[in-house]
């Protein structure tokens, strides 16, 4: 199985910051890399798909980067809103794998 | 607008059968493969299981494989999850999850509210 490993675990940000997301995976999956945003309580939503495509209606802010093993997710000027947990989650090989998470919390 | 509802969770005790189901609505059902994707309490992410659009070819996770049965009625837009031999690591809450596309190895689209089972 492809083992997908987040980084930070958890993070404090103020609005307006710029936050960048790791995600690296056990070996390559080349641009098969999604990334989540899930709130309490709420199912996860969408965000990108094929490492750098954003699904549509999530707001430019947000971006992805990366191919082969690593990868980042980054929020520029980080609004009320973005306070979540966001999830990587590689769709290469079955089975399909998530990171562990990334709390985004308010300073 | 597309939509899953799920429904059927609850509290079982450990040994004993859930079925869950999720209504699909605002697609064409059958042209998607379906997912089911769970999270225990305060945890991450686990892909349980995903069947093909037309229902022939089903997949899953190692950790469930021989006790749950994925299935889907396309005449009534309808994904189950037959759940036997439940153990206390299967209490999450199990979300419908549709693919981008009929390829089940894909991303997770559009994601359902969710529906809880706590197996004590």
């Amino acid at each position: 199985d492809i083992q997908m490993t987040q980084s930070p675990s958890s993070l404090s940000a103020t609005v307006g910051d710029r936050v960048t997301i790791t995600c690296r995976a056990s070996q390559s999956i080349s641009s098969y890399l999604n990334w989540y945003q899930q709130k309490p309580g709420k199912a996860p939503k969408f965000l990108i798909y094929a490492a750098s495509t954003l699904q549509s209606g999530v707001p430019s802010r947000f971006s992805g980067s990366g191919s082969g093993t690593d990868f980042t997710l980054t929020i520029t000027s980080l609004q009320p809103e973005d306070f979540a947990t966001y999830y990587c989650q590689q769709s290469y090989s079955p089975p399909l794998t998530f990171g562990g998470g990334t709390k985004v919390e308010i300073k | 607008e597309v939509q899953l509802l799920e429904s059927g969770g609850g509290l079982v005790q450990p040994g004993g059968s859930l079925r869950l189901s999720c209504a699909a609505s605002g697609f064409s059902f059958s042209s998607y493969a379906m997912n089911w994707v769970r999270q225990a309490p305060g945890k991450g992410l686990d892909w349980v299981s995903a069947i093909s659009g037309g229902g022939s070819s089903t997949y899953y996770a190692d950790s469930v494989k021989g006790r749950f049965t994925i299935s889907r009625d396309n005449s009534k837009n309808t994904l189950y999850l037959q759940m036997n031999s439940l153990r206390a690591e299967d209490t999450a809450v199990y979300y419908c999850v549709r693919s981008t596309s009929g390829n089940y190895i894909d991303a997770f689209h559009i994601w359902g509210q969710g529906t809880m089972v706590t197996v004590s």
